[in-house]
């Protein structure tokens, strides 16, 4: 079965870091472009990044440029996000998806003092 | 970047009926790199029509997309009551890859 499971969301104080995983199963990792894109509660979809096969090639959001970090083990057939200078209106959901085409459940961050 | 544009913002069908959604692009999204995905409540988002008119895999014939370059068409025929839910389009032709605001479906 195809499967992408997110961990790592939580709550963060303002100008906090944290590190979203994805973990996927049941297709070749390393053949398939990965994505993150998160939902402000009571909000649409927003494209937040998205990495190649290769790793090689990386786009961001204008909202989270310099900011956050996509990378990619293939070994572990894993896809993270490392966010930092964290801002209230970063709270989302985040899911990961694999092309588009697959979709994780999400995991919650929560940026409040 | 491809601003995308999605009318009606609500639409309020009973079931049985169909549902036309429109989504409009700001340029032309070359090659039909445009998609449809629904959402229910709680749910992650869930792929139905990819390369503007093409179904995604366990999708059901009553969903069709069609359109090209700046305007495109979901079509729900004979809506069931699992239907009912919001209905985003998609493109990915490049980065940033942007999402409509999104159009609601519900009971009447």
């Amino acid at each position: 079965e195809v499967q992408l499971v997110e961990s790592g969301g939580g709550l963060v104080q303002p100008g906090g870091s944290l590190r979203l995983s994805c973990a996927a199963s049941g297709f070749t990792f390393s053949s398939y472009e990965m994505n993150w894109v998160r939902q402000a509660p009571g909000k649409g979809l927003e494209w937040v990044s998205h990495i190649s096969t290769s790793g090689s090639d990386r786009y961001y959001a204008d909202s989270v440029k310099g900011r956050f970090t996509i990378s990619r083990d293939d070994a572990k057939n894993s896809v993270y996000l490392q966010m930092n200078s964290l801002r209230a209106e970063d709270t989302a959901i985040y899911f990961c998806a694999r092309s588009f085409a697959v979709w994780g459940q999400g995991t919650l961050v929560t940026v409040s003092s | 970047e491809i601003v995308l544009t999605q009318s009606p913002g609500t639409l309020s069908l009973s079931p049985g009926e169909s549902a036309t959604l429109s989504c409009r692009a700001s340029q032309s999204v070359s090659s039909g790199y445009l998609a449809w995905h629904q959402q229910k409540p709680g749910q992650a988002p869930r792929l139905l029509i990819y390369d503007a008119s093409r179904r995604a895999t366990g999708i059901p014939d009553r969903f069709s997309g069609s359109g090209s370059g700046t305007d495109f068409t979901l079509t729900i025929n004979r809506l069931e009551p699992e239907d009912f839910a919001v209905y985003y389009c998609q493109h990915y032709r490049y980065s940033p890859f942007t999402f409509g605001p999104g159009t609601k479906v519900d009971m009447k």
